[in-house]
């Protein structure tokens, strides 16, 4: 069974800072993707970043970017420039590629951001 | 943007009543799916659903759960006789298909148990 771990379970970056966020995961697939959500105090789940592990380029959305290590298995995100509104739960999560593919999550990085 | 909607927000019910949690998917998606978040806890899969049936369903969706897509739009979750263990925020998620596998996802129902 697959797994994801999140072994931070807060950190606290500075505003306009950056911080880096860790995951890593475990499979026996070799096709799967990745992802990083986002969970604000609304508790809606907003999908931050997705990484297909096919692809060795790391992801980059904006100020978000990923450093996927596949045969580490490592997935981390970091955050350059972090504004307040950063300020959130982090979830990992792992699918596998078939159809239908539920998602695995990890169990959350709490993020403070302070002026 | 089309968006993933979910009611009601908030739930109260008696251990042992049922409960029927609605969610309304983004419209031209066809993969669903709930999910289950005890307060202070991760996410955890439920159940997966697509062309009318279950695809996947983890231990937890045991005899007492159920789902349905009612209608072209609707797609719900049942809980027939509640317990207080089932208390939780609730998530539906739909996923459109054809490679990208993002799954979009609603606000949540927070059902408490009393």
């Amino acid at each position: 069974a697959q797994t994801v771990t999140q072994s931070q379970p807060e950190m606290s970056v500075q505003e306009a800072e950056t911080v880096t966020l860790s995951c890593t995961y475990d499979t026996s697939e070799s096709d799967y993707y990745l992802f990083w959500y986002k969970q604000p105090p609304s508790r809606q789940m907003i999908l931050v970043i997705r990484q297909e592990a096919y692809k060795q380029q790391n992801a980059t959305e904006n100020r978000f970017s990923v450093n996927f290590q596949k045969a580490a298995k490592s997935f981390s995100l970091k955050i350059s420039d972090s504004q307040l509104g950063d300020a959130a739960m982090y979830f990992c999560a792992y699918s596998y590629t078939g159809t239908a593919s539920k998602l695995t999550f990890g169990t959350g990085t709490r993020l403070q951001v302070t002026l | 943007e089309p968006e993933v909607t979910q009611t009601p927000s908030h739930q109260v019910t008696q251990m042992g009543q049922e409960v029927i949690l609605r969610c309304v998917p983004i419209s031209n998606h066809l993969y669903f799916y709930w999910y289950r978040q005890i307060l202070g806890q991760k996410v955890e899969f439920l159940v997966s659903f697509y062309n009318n049936e279950i695809s996947e369903k983890s231990e937890i969706f045991d005899d007492q759960f159920s789902v349905e897509r009612p209608d072209g739009s609707n797609f719900t979750l049942k809980i027939r006789s509640t317990k207080l263990e089932d208390s939780a925020m609730y998530f539906c998620a739909s996923l459109l298909g054809g490679g990208l596998n993002i799954q979009y996802f609603g606000a949540g129902t927070r059902l408490s148990v009393l």
